[in-house]
């Protein structure tokens, strides 16, 4: 089976803009998460879609947003960017909901100039 | 509240010595646990898990590790480490059907000296 695959791997943008970063789960995985990390705090989760639906969400403010198709890929979307949004950007597929074992993808690392 | 404590930000250890990464995990639940490794600039790969089986989890790269319930341990060890185990570590520790929280810790440096 093909891993997690992100798109795109690397992206610059500038202050305000916004961005979508794209996430094609593991066939068969319904389950997809999205992380943040940086050198900083480390990683922190964002969101989680299980059937299309938001199922869990972290502590992030309402410009960081996201939507699963009924392919089970997944869009993230990050609105009015500021530099504390650069970051390496995370997707992880699993087959169940919630679950702590996670296939995750190489990554999108976002730079915000 | 449930949390995951990694007691060392950075570990380092010579080449073929052991290896021992510590993780503590507070709950009145029985937890899932994990432990993933992160290559730089790579995305997390999953090492071994705990899914209230054998205590004893052996996992890929000849790493192991043991969960003990009394002391709400995790532990991640090698026999021998090897240039290529350089790397991040996180331990993670889910809940199923308890509010289905998965909690990730802020990950261990394993530094290789030759």
């Amino acid at each position: 089976k093909a891993g997690v695959t992100q798109t795109p791997r690397y992206l610059i943008k500038t202050r305000g803009q916004q961005v979508t970063l794209s996430c094609s789960p593991i066939s068969g995985h319904r389950s997809v998460s999205w992380y943040q990390q940086t050198p900083g705090q480390g990683l922190q989760f964002l969101f989680e879609y299980f059937s299309e639906t938001q199922r869990n969400k972290g502590n992030f403010p309402g410009r960081f947003s996201g939507r699963q198709f009924s392919n089970s890929r997944s869009e993230m979307n990050v609105s009015t960017l500021e530099l504390g949004d650069s970051a390496l950007y995370l997707c992880a597929s699993s087959p169940r909901q919630s679950s702590g074992e996670q296939f995750f993808g190489p990554g999108t690392r976002l730079t915000v100039l | 509240a449930q949390s995951v404590t990694q007691l060392d930000s950075h570990v380092s250890v010579s080449e073929g010595t052991p290896v021992l990464l510590r993780c503590n995990y507070s709950s009145s639940y029985s937890p899932s646990l994990f432990w993933y490794v992160q290559h730089p600039n790579k995305g997390l790969q999953l090492l071994l898990k705990y899914t209230s089986a054998a205590t004893l989890v052996k996992g890929i790269n000849g790493f192991e590790a043991e969960f003990k319930k009394s002391e709400t341990s995790f532990h991640l060890t090698k026999p021998s480490a090897h240039m290529s185990d350089a790397a991040e570590y996180f331990c993670v520790v889910s809940y199923m059907n308890r509010d289905d929280k998965i909690i990730f810790g802020k990950g261990t440096r394993l530094h290789i000296l030759p």
